[in-house]
C-alpha cells in the first residue's frame, strides 16, 4: 500500500528560484529517502534522513522531518534547470520489505 | 559506483508469452527488489528477495514471479504476459540491513499487444 504521498503533484518555477515539496506519511518509520527520476529513467537517491534526525543538507538540498506530523519536506535551492525531474519520497518502517514510494512530484524549472 | 543493469531498455512482447526480466548488480548486495511503475500510481513493489533462492511477495505480485539462482542476479518473470502488464519496470538493490539506499536500473518500459 501507499505509505507516502508527496505534494505538489506538479510544480513549475523559475531558473533560480527555490522549490519545495513535501511528502506525508501514516505509520511510524526508520528512516525516509527522497529521490529522483528523470523522464523515463531510473531513481537516483539524493538522501537519507533517519527517524532522529530533523534536518539534514546535502549541497542544495535541505530536508526536513517532523515525525510528530509524519511529514517531510525536501527543498532545493537555486534551482537549475537540470533539476526538472520527479522527486519520490519514500519511506522504510524497519521491515525486510524495502521501501514504500509515494506517487511523486513533478517538478518543472523554466529557464 | 554501484551498478544495476537491466537486459532490456524496451520490450514489446504479446499477450500470452512468457517474458522474462532480468537484472544484475555488481556490488554483492543482498537484498533486490523488483518493480512496477505506472502513471498516477507511482512505484508498486512486486517481489524482492533478501539472499539467493529466497523470496518474498510484495504488493501486487499476481501474475508475475522470480527467480535468483545467483546473488547478482534477480530475474522478475510474466507467466503468461497480459495487456495490463504493459508498465516500466524497474529492479533495484540494497546492502542487507536497514538504514540504506537502493540502487535502481534504467528500467524495461514493457509493452504488452
Amino acid at each position: 500500500s501507499q505509505q507516502g504521498e508527496e505534494d505538489p503533484q506538479a510544480l513549475s518555477i523559475q531558473e533560480g528560484e527555490n522549490a519545495t515539496m513535501n511528502c506525508s506519511y501514516k505509520t511510524s518509520i526508520n528512516n525516509l529517502q527522497w529521490y529522483r527520476q528523470n523522464s523515463g529513467r531510473g531513481l537516483v537517491h539524493l538522501i537519507l534522513i533517519r527517524s532522529n534526525e530533523r534536518e539534514k543538507h546535502s549541497g542544495r538540498l535541505r530536508v526536513t522531518l517532523d515525525t510528530s506530523k509524519k511529514s517531510s519536506s525536501l527543498l532545493i535551492t537555486a534551482s537549475r534547470a537540470a533539476d526538472t525531474a520527479s522527486y519520490f519520497c519514500a519511506t522504510d518502517r524497519g521491515g525486510a520489505d524495502g521501501l514504500t514510494f509515494g506517487k511523486g512530484t513533478h517538478l518543472i524549472i523554466q529557464p | 559506483d554501484v551498478k544495476v543493469t537491466q537486459s532490456s531498455r524496451y520490450l514489446v512482447k504479446r499477450t500470452g508469452e512468457k517474458v522474462f526480466l532480468e537484472c544484475v548488480q555488481d556490488m554483492d548486495h543482498e537484498n533486490m527488489f523488483w518493480y512496477r511503475q505506472d502513471p498516477g500510481l507511482g512505484l508498486r513493489l512486486i517481489y524482492f528477495s533478501y539472499d539467493v533462492k529466497m523470496k518474498e511477495k510484495g504488493d501486487i505480485p499476481e501474475g508475475y514471479s522470480v527467480s535468483r539462482e545467483k546473488k547478482e542476479r534477480f530475474s522478475l518473470i510474466l507467466e503468461s504476459a497480459s495487456t495490463n502488464q504493459t508498465s516500466m519496470y524497474l529492479c533495484a538493490s540494497q546492502p542487507y540491513g536497514y538504514q540504506y539506499e537502493q540502487y535502481f536500473g534504467p528500467g524495461t518500459r514493457l509493452t504488452v499487444t
